[in-house]
């Protein structure tokens, strides 16, 4: 499978906890994008990455998150010290570096805080 | 406002029917998206639109960069094409500015 993929696919966490997640892109993809998705509600976008270096990150991407891709590969997401309003759809989407390439999506790892 | 709105938010249709969904933007975009997403999570892009008109089986996507407004239409609806429809444009730097989706539920 040649896809974006993302581990763990659930993972329910008790409130204080820290999470990580990993996203492993397409493999000649450039760029690398997380957003989170609440229910009834589109994806928000939260970082991305050209390469290893994260260019932009969102208001909504608090001290608690950090993201990394430290070799260009793939990337991990972590979230300390959660909190209920960090259950979410996380979505990790990789692209080639045109601005217009199509990103393609991993499947999501579901985050419930409880 | 959110830079990307869509409409209507809940769509109920007959096998059959033609269903349009509407997308309005307000921010300057190099492209706008059309996806995908069924239950579970999974996102599936469907179109990517910089101008004009694009066709896909029964799936047609229009975009009039000059109105900043694109809709989504589907012939002959079946439900299998039962999903959440969602609108995104691509910003300046690349991301994705996503609507809040449009779920369609097509009944036999």
């Amino acid at each position: 499978d040649t896809g974006v993929s993302q581990d763990p696919r659930h993972k329910i966490t008790k409130r204080g906890q820290n999470v990580t997640f990993r996203c492993d892109p397409i493999s000649e993809h450039n760029r690398l994008y997380w957003y989170r998705q609440t229910l009834g509600q589109g994806p928000e976008f939260l970082t991305y990455f050209q390469n290893e270096a994260q260019l932009e990150k969102s208001r909504l991407l608090s001290d608690r998150f950090s993201a990394e891709r430290p070799k260009g590969s793939f990337s991990t997401l972590e979230i300390q010290r959660t909190e209920q309003g960090d259950s979410a759809m996380y979505l990790c989407a990789s692209s080639l570096s045109d601005l217009l390439g199509t990103q393609y999506f991993g499947p999501g790892t579901r985050l419930l805080v409880l | 406002k959110n830079e990307v709105e869509q409409s209507p938010q809940n769509l109920t249709a007959q096998e059959g029917e033609f269903i349009t969904i509407n997308c309005s933007y307000s921010v300057g975009i190099s492209a706008l998206h059309w996806l995908q997403q069924h239950p579970g999570g999974g996102i599936v892009s469907l179109f990517m639109l910089s101008s004009g008109k694009k066709k896909h089986g029964r799936l047609i996507a229009t975009i009039n960069i000059q109105e900043k407004h694109s809709s989504l239409h589907i012939t002959a609806s079946h439900p299998r094409d039962s999903a959440v429809y969602i609108c995104a444009v691509t910003s300046n730097t690349g991301k994705l500015i996503f609507g809040q989706g449009t779920t369609l539920q097509v009944k036999p």
